[in-house]
């Protein structure tokens, strides 16, 4: 089945800075790779998407960026506040038995420090 | 916007107790599905359901069954909980994909915290 490996595992950056966090999946099947933020004591929420057949997606100051070649896709944050503190969760998702399964990673706790 | 609801936000149950966790989406969306999350290891699934009736296993569904007896509701059911069934359980629903179509995302609701003492 599919692996999804994402790290660090937490990352501490100064407000204003960048962060960017890296996730790397096993199967070429994949074809979807959404991420999601989650707040303390909330569920995880979409924040971007990118779909097999694109090479980046911007949204603000939120991009993520992806290579099929290499498999691996990222999560760039610029301009960091500290309402960006949060836990991340990358996503693959594929074609399995007639429905999407999606696989995530095991998340990454960001800090923005004001 | 879509919502999700979980009824309890926090669960004390002793082992060997029968628990219902219960998930209620107001979207009209075909799939649903149950996760736990533990620290270091992510988001896992135990069991969805891609329609009314319908239920399959996910990666973990052992110690677990679930029940989907209308369109709305999928609860999450441990027979007998046990002190490794301690975790943070989420729901989430999903808009119906077809093989060939856009995935759509998934949408959480805010967690139950099971403590299984």
């Amino acid at each position: 089945g599919e692996n999804v490996e994402q790290h660090p595992s937490t990352l501490s950056v100064q407000e204003g800075d960048s962060a960017v966090i890296k996730c790397t999946y096993s199967d070429s099947a994949s074809n979807y790779f959404p991420w999601y933020k989650q707040e303390l004591g909330k569920g995880p929420q979409l924040i971007i998407d990118i779909r097999s057949n694109v090479g980046e997606k911007k949204d603000q100051r939120i991009a993520v960026t992806l290579n099929k070649t290499a498999k691996h896709f990222s999560l760039h944050i610029t301009e960091t506040q500290p309402e960006d503190s949060a836990v991340y969760f990358c996503a693959a998702s594929q074609n399995s038995g007639g429905y999407q399964k999606v696989t995530f990673g095991i998340g990454t706790k960001l800090q923005v420090i004001p | 916007d879509v919502k999700v609801t979980q009824s309890s936000r926090y669960l004390v149950k002793r082992t060997g107790e029968k628990v219902f966790l219960e998930c209620v989406q107001d979207m009209d969306h075909e799939n649903m599905f149950w996760y736990r999350q533990d620290p270091g290891l992510g988001l896992r699934l135990i069991y969805f359901s891609y329609d009314v009736k319908m239920k399959e296993k996910g990666d973990i569904p052992e110690g677990y069954s679930v029940s989907r007896e209308k369109k709305e509701r999928f609860s999450l059911i441990l027979e007998s909980a046990s002190t490794n069934q301690t975790s943070m359980y989420l729901c989430a629903s999903r808009r119906k994909t077809g093989r060939s179509s856009y995935n759509s995302p998934l949408h959480f609701g805010n967690g139950t915290r099971l403590t299984v003492t």
